[in-house]
């Protein structure tokens, strides 16, 4: 069966620091990747996909970056945090047959 | 407006009641549409599929009309554990998922 994995679940950063979320997809290959935000009380926001290796589609301009290094593998990452940054941050996949997406358990982040 | 729009409730209701959640959807190309159920603090899961001919699976009712751009969720004899906020998803292309901001449900006994 297909397991996501997300990690960590839980992160604090100072502004201005790093980051790198890294998602991983068992049990499939080739699957759609994503990484969604959501801010509290409200709704998801998408931020990246991916249809295959290498490539990214970035749906908001904003402070972070994603690369698909290997087939299963889907990384967020920043190079200097902003407060605004703060939020659930969530991956998921898809496969080609599949119309709807399954979510990791997500990182919670807080910039402080 | 937005692209999804749900009323964010909450919705308190006891044990035992019939309650329903509504949603609107900008988009008239939309293909897909779906209910997920979102525990607090937890990541979103598919509670199921919305069709245009209407679809139930237990206590749940889901139905799409198309003209209006509308999608309801209906839940029968509540439970406790029904407790969630409820996310309306409408699919517009095979990447583009839009997600409403939620329903929160508090089932009481």
């Amino acid at each position: 069966s297909q397991t996501i994995h997300q990690w960590p679940a839980t992160l604090v950063q100072p502004v201005g620091s790093p980051l790198s979320l890294e998602c991983t997809v068992e049990g499939t290959s080739n699957p759609n990747l994503y990484w969604y935000r959501q801010a509290a009380g409200r709704g998801l926001q998408l931020l990246f996909y991916s249809v295959g290796i290498g490539q990214i589609s970035s749906e908001v301009p904003q402070n972070l970056s994603a690369s698909r290094p290997q087939d299963r593998q889907f990384i967020l990452s920043s190079k200097k945090l902003l407060l605004s940054d703060s939020g659930f941050y969530l991956c998921a996949w898809r496969s080609g047959g599949e119309l709807a997406n399954t979510f990791g358990s997500g990182t919670r982040l807080t910039v402080v | 407006r937005k692209e999804v729009e749900q009323d964010p409730g909450p919705f308190n209701v006891p044990e035992g009641a019939t309650v329903a959640f509504n949603c609107t959807y900008s988009n008239s190309a939309s293909q897909s549409f779906f209910w997920y159920r979102q525990d607090c603090r937890k990541e979103p899961k598919l509670l199921m599929s919305v069709y245009s001919s209407g679809n139930e699976d237990g206590r749940f009712t889901a139905q799409l009309n198309r003209a209006s751009q509308y999608i309801s969720l209906l839940i029968r004899d509540s439970k406790l554990s029904d407790s969630a906020t409820y996310l309306c998803v409408v699919n517009m292309n095979n990447n583009d998922m839009r997600f409403g901001a939620g329903t929160r449900l508090t089932v009481k006994p």
